[in-house]
């Protein structure tokens, strides 16, 4: 199946830091990327949609000035957590789509970041 | 409401039990159905769709009751490395761009 990749998979950081952290699809092209936040004991939020070549769609709530999303290319996105804060402390999780694939739902999942702000 | 609803658990089960998670969804126009596992700390990883004929694949059934809004997996002969979190993940109609939204998972904790 398709791989993700993401980078770095742990972080820790000091308060008022910004953490970027890089979601790439290795053996296919994604059109669109999906990032994901997890808090302990509980399940994925998707905080926003990554169009390449195009502004990234924001869930609801969350604030698209502290987390930049940029998607330059078909096979990375990054997000950005600016000015970071102990309550940004979370598992950043990206996913792509692969436009090739037989099924328009499915999303490959990267490894996972965990990020810890001090 | 929440989009997508799980029993939490966890539940404790022991090696070769039959085991049975269920999952709601409150939007009736919802596309596809999948259940995903998750490993502690580990990223999820798609277990099996879900169909209104039902699938199975070994010792995993999937249901899918559409005018229920309900959907079920059952383990059958549970084993130790079946441990994990079971998330149930729907998908909106389709002018949401093809978001997942997630269930809270199911522990799942086998035995000796």
């Amino acid at each position: 199946g398709a791989v993700v990749s993401q980078h770095p998979s742990r972080v820790i950081c000091k308060s008022g830091t910004s953490v970027k952290i890089e979601c790439r699809s290795l053996d296919f092209q994604a059109t669109t990327m999906f990032w994901y936040r997890q808090f302990p004991k509980k399940s994925l939020m998707l905080m926003a949609t990554s169009n390449e070549g195009s502004k990234a769609t924001y869930e609801q709530g969350v604030e698209k000035d502290k987390f930049l999303i940029n998607h330059a290319s078909l096979t990375l996105s990054t997000l950005t957590v600016t000015s970071a804060h102990p309550e940004d402390s979370s598992f950043y999780i990206c996913s792509a789509r692969d436009p090739t694939s037989g099924n328009y739902n499915e999303q490959f999942f990267g490894p996972g970041t965990r990020l810890t702000v001090l | 409401r929440k989009e997508v609803e799980q029993d939490p658990g966890p539940f404790n089960v022991p090696e070769g039990a039959t085991v049975a998670f269920n999952c709601t969804y409150s939007n009736s126009a919802s596309q596809s159905f999948f259940w995903y596992r998750q490993d502690c700390r580990k990223e999820p990883k798609l277990l099996m769709s879900v169909y209104s004929s039902g699938n199975e694949d070994g010792r995993f059934t999937a249901q899918l009751n559409r005018a229920s809004q309900y959907i079920s997996l059952l383990i059958r002969d549970s084993k130790l490395s079946d441990s994990a979190t079971y998330l149930c993940v729907v998908t909106p109609p389709w002018s949401q761009g093809g978001k997942l939204i997630f269930g809270q998972g199911t522990e799942l904790s086998v035995k000796p």
